[in-house]
């Protein structure tokens, strides 16, 4: 079984440009969850999506940040326009519609970004 | 959510076990104690959660004292693999409530 896939694995661009991160979670998961550590900090939570619905996205830093989930399938998170202070790795998690408390995550290896 | 506190970092033998601490000591009834950990370059990666039995699968072991306020991941053979941040987690909600913090850096040695 494929697991959860996230592109690029890492992207390094300017200030001011826009960047687009996809993340293909595992096929059958209607959760789908981003999480990002910046430069120094703790691994924070961003959103998730209950298929194509966003259920929470308490943790988006502010309007710059737009996530997608077309179809139910995979996601995209547009950054735009980057600042420096959006440097850090972003993870992507899928799990399947459980709850709590069996509901386990499956992250991918997470797309290391670098605004210059 | 109630708060852990986990050691900052711990060494441990390679072939022995590791023993993980982590304190929740505002822990609530309905809050289950997970455990991942993040090997180096690698997304976090789910070990195990308990509510208040002990339990055990093919990775480790968790051990939650009586009253809750605290739990052991045990990792009964260390390999140099398992090198990797643990983190503790309490949780009563789907993943989207899953909060790290600084979690136990674990070095298995030689």
């Amino acid at each position: 079984e494929a697991g959860v896939t996230q592109f690029p694995s890492h992207s390094v661009i300017e200030k001011g440009q826009t960047v687009t991160l996809r993340c293909d979670p595992i096929s059958g998961h209607d959760n789908l969850y981003w999480y990002r550590r910046v430069m120094g900090k703790e691994i924070k939570f961003l959103l998730h999506f209950v298929k194509e619905s966003k259920q929470d996205e308490s943790g988006m830093p502010n309007n710059r940040f737009l996530a997608e989930r077309t179809g139910g399938t995979y996601s995209t998170l547009k950054v735009q326009p980057a600042e420096l202070e959006d440097s850090g790795v972003y993870f992507c998690a899928s799990s399947k519609l459980t709850g709590p408390p069996d509901e386990k995550l499956f992250f991918g290896s997470g797309t290391q970004l670098s605004v210059l | 959510d109630a708060k852990t506190t986990q050691p900052p970092s711990m060494d441990c033998a390679e072939g022995r076990a590791a023993n993980l601490p982590c304190n929740h000591s505002t822990i609530s009834g309905n809050e289950y104690v997970y455990w991942y950990r993040q090997i180096h370059s690698q997304g976090p990666q789910y070990i195990i959660h308990g509510l208040k039995n002990n339990e055990t699968n093919e990775m480790a072991s968790l051990i939650i004292t009586e009253d809750r306020k605290s739990s052991t991941l045990i990792l009964p053979h260390a390999t140099l693999r398992d090198t990797a941040v643990y983190y503790c987690i309490v949780n009563n909600n789907a993943g989207n409530m899953l909060t790290f913090g600084g979690g136990t850096r674990l070095m298995v040695k030689p």
